[in-house]
């Protein structure tokens, strides 16, 4: 069985500045995919970011990016040059490669941007 | 493209009673998953399917859960006989075999009183 954790319950940041969210995860699977998804305040869940278990480069997209340490089951999120915009829920989450997998969800972490 | 659409977003019940919820995936998903998401917490998988099978309804609790997706297009969930603790957001979601991105419906908000 998989499993995702997500420690840090709240942030909160300045705009502009730079956050960084944590996860770890455990799994069974020699392969797998990691994603991160945002849940807004309507809630409304959208798909930010994926990393794939056998890449070693970390995935950029647009302001966000990761920080994957396989050898620690870690894989962090970095948002740049947050906005206002950017206060949500995190959630991290992971799923099997192959046939017909469901996402396992971490707690999720509640970002708050200051203007 | 239309998106993973859910009815009705929202539903009070009172302890006892029965709810459907419906869920209409994207156009040509062969994979759909409903979640619970209890206040403040993660979603938790409660049954997916691919087309019409049930691949995993494991976690769901089958004395008074039940979802069907009988033509391999929309599906349904149920519960029947209400608790306060079914209180959440009911997820839909769906995606294409091969394809790893899982796409969202708004959810439905189920409070049992």
């Amino acid at each position: 069985a998989q499993k995702v954790t997500q420690t840090q319950t709240s942030i909160s940041v300045m705009e502009k500045t730079t956050v960084t969210m944590d996860c770890v995860y455990e799994t069974q699977d020699s392969s797998y995919f990691l994603f991160w998804y945002k849940q807004t305040a309507s809630g409304e869940i959208v798909f930010l970011i994926r990393q794939d278990s056998y890449k070693k480069e970390n995935a950029t997209v647009g302001h966000y990016s990761l920080n994957f340490q396989k050898p620690k089951s870690s894989i962090g999120l970095i948002i740049t040059a947050t906005q206002i915009e950017d206060s949500a829920v995190y959630f991290c989450a992971m799923r099997q490669t192959g046939f017909a997998s469901a996402l396992t969800f971490g707690s999720g972490t509640k970002v708050i941007v200051l203007p | 493209e239309a998106g993973v659409t859910q009815s009705p977003r929202y539903a009070v019940l009172q302890e006892g009673q029965a709810v459907s919820f419906w869920c209409d995936p994207i156009s040509g998903h062969d994979t759909l998953y409903w979640y619970q998401q209890p206040r403040d917490q993660g979603p938790q998988l409660l049954v997916y399917f691919r087309d019409e099978a049930v691949i995993d309804n494991s976690q769901l609790p089958s004395d008074r859960f039940s979802a069907v997706r009988p033509k391999g297009t929309n599906s349904t969930l149920k519960i029947q006989s209400a608790k306060q603790g079914d209180t959440a957001t009911y997820l839909c979601a769906s995606s294409l075999e091969g394809n790893t991105e899982v796409f969202f419906g708004k959810g439905t908000r189920l409070t049992v009183v």
